[in-house]
């Protein structure tokens, strides 16, 4: 059964302190992994699609990072609406059908 | 503007009572889905459909149905909703037939409860 797990489940950060967000995987068939960001009372907005180990994506403050069982969001120097939850998923081919899971997300506060 | 339209944002029924939410993309997107989100749970995959007339089952199908008779609209269909069937639930949309999840644009949301 494929798996994926995010940490921590919440994190607060100071506006200007740099973390990480961790998502493992477990999974067969590895066709992508994605990241999504959620804000409250909307639908999740896409980030970053990762294919393939080593590989690397960046937008303003974001980076997200592969490796062959997990990945990781970083975060430089965040600001106050970079709070938001932010969700993991992974896409796999088994037994002929196409399934994405998703992670129960972290969800970051970034206070002023 | 690109998006995706699920209606209605809101529904309280009653146990039994037949209902479909619709889901409307307008950037001529091959693959569309259906997730539901509830507390501790995180989103999962309830159907997915690569193309018209082709739909596939997700992590949770069970009690719902879809179609796909056209390319922009694929209605989820609950035919005897029950209480465990309560949840927020998301369409989403793709260009990316084959990777589904890549660059998917989410509708707003649909909350149903039933009772």
């Amino acid at each position: 059964e494929d798996q994926v797990t995010q940490s921590p489940e919440a994190l607060r950060l100071q506006e200007g302190e740099s973390s990480s967000l961790n998502c493992s995987y477990t999974v067969s068939g590895l066709r992508g992994l994605f990241w999504y960001r959620q804000d409250p009372g909307k639908g999740p907005e896409f980030l970053f699609t990762l294919y393939s180990a080593g590989e690397e994506k960046e937008k303003e403050r974001l980076k997200a990072t592969l490796t062959k069982k997990e990945s990781f969001l970083h975060i430089t120097a965040p600001k106050p609406e970079d709070s938001a939850t932010y969700l993991c998923a992974v896409q796999a081919y088994s037994g002929g059908y196409q399934k994405v899971t998703f992670g129960t997300g972290t969800k970051l506060q970034v206070i002023p | 503007e690109a998006q995706v339209t699920q209606n209605p944002r809101y529904l309280i029924t009653v146990t039994g009572k037949k209902l479909t939410v619709t889901c409307s993309q307008n950037m001529n997107h091959e693959y569309m889905s259906w997730y539901r989100q509830d507390p501790g749970l995180g989103l999962r995959q309830i159907y997915y459909s690569m193309n018209v007339e082709v739909t596939d089952k997700g992590d949770v199908p069970e009690g719902y149905k879809v179609s796909r008779k056209e390319k922009r609209n694929f209605p989820l269909i609950l035919e005897s909703p029950s209480p465990n069937q309560t949840s927020l639930y998301f369409c989403a949309s793709s260009y990316r037939r084959d990777y589904g999840a890549a660059e998917a644009f989410f509708g707003q949301g649909t909350r149903l409860t039933v009772v």
